[in-house]
């Protein structure tokens, strides 16, 4: 019973480079996010997707892309770090239900330098 | 002005009491209510959901004002374990899908 799944759960970054946290989900939820917590700020919704083949931005999406090729997989990737996007990243899944409860990844602390 | 607003605490309780936190909304379109639990360096995870009429779990009971556009969340008999950040949420039905988090209030139950 794996739920949400991300990786890496650290990673150090230079200034410049590219790079792709990994978001997999077995429940076949409809809905995932992807979510920036920094302190003070609460989690930041930084894209969405309500089904394969649909994103959307959310609040804070310069500077990140993602797609939905597949149901179970929500990719996010980093085009070009800056030290800004420091920060730790949560996935998120759930059906589009009303009511319905938001599953989350353990998380990845990012760091870049 | 923020979408859901939390007093961030701290709050520093001893074990057995009781403590309330509030949170407001400010989208009167806002259908769907949350609390979340958040430990240290983990995931968010449900708490418990917020229905008008009011609701409770076992210790834990949680208020919707609509009117005055806010939501709260009662502990009683608060317990060791119940230390941990507590993260208001707040869902627009009607064909959006978004979740809003506030800022999370931090709770520490002192023995």
């Amino acid at each position: 019973n794996a739920g949400v799944t991300q990786t890496p759960k650290f990673q150090v970054l230079k200034t410049g480079q590219s790079m792709t946290l990994q978001c997999a989900q077995d429940m076949n939820h409809e809905y995932m996010s992807w979510y920036r917590q920094d302190p003070g700020m609460g989690l930041r919704l930084i894209h969405y997707s309500v089904g394969a083949g649909i994103t959307d931005q959310g609040e804070v999406p310069n500077g990140y892309n993602v797609s939905r090729s597949t149901t179970e997989d929500f990719p996010l990737r980093l085009l070009s770090a800056a030290p800004s996007q420091t920060s730790v990243y949560f996935c998120a899944s759930r059906p589009t239900q009303r009511n319905t409860e938001a599953f989350f990844g353990q998380g990845t602390r990012l760091t870049v330098v | 002005r923020k979408e859901v607003e939390q007093d961030p605490g701290p709050f520093n309780v001893p074990e057995g009491a009781t403590v309330a936190f509030n949170c407001t909304y400010s989208n009167s379109a806002s259908q769907s209510f949350f609390w979340y639990r958040q430990d240290c360096r983990k995931e968010p995870k449900l708490l418990m959901s917020v229905y008008s009429s009011g609701n409770e779990d076992g210790r834990f009971t949680a208020q919707l004002n609509r009117a005055s556009q806010y939501i709260s969340l009662l502990i009683r008999d608060s317990k060791l374990s119940d230390s941990a950040t507590y993260l208001c949420v707040v869902r627009r039905d009607f064909g959006n899908e978004k979740l809003t988090f506030g800022t999370g209030t931090r709770l520490t139950i002192i023995p």
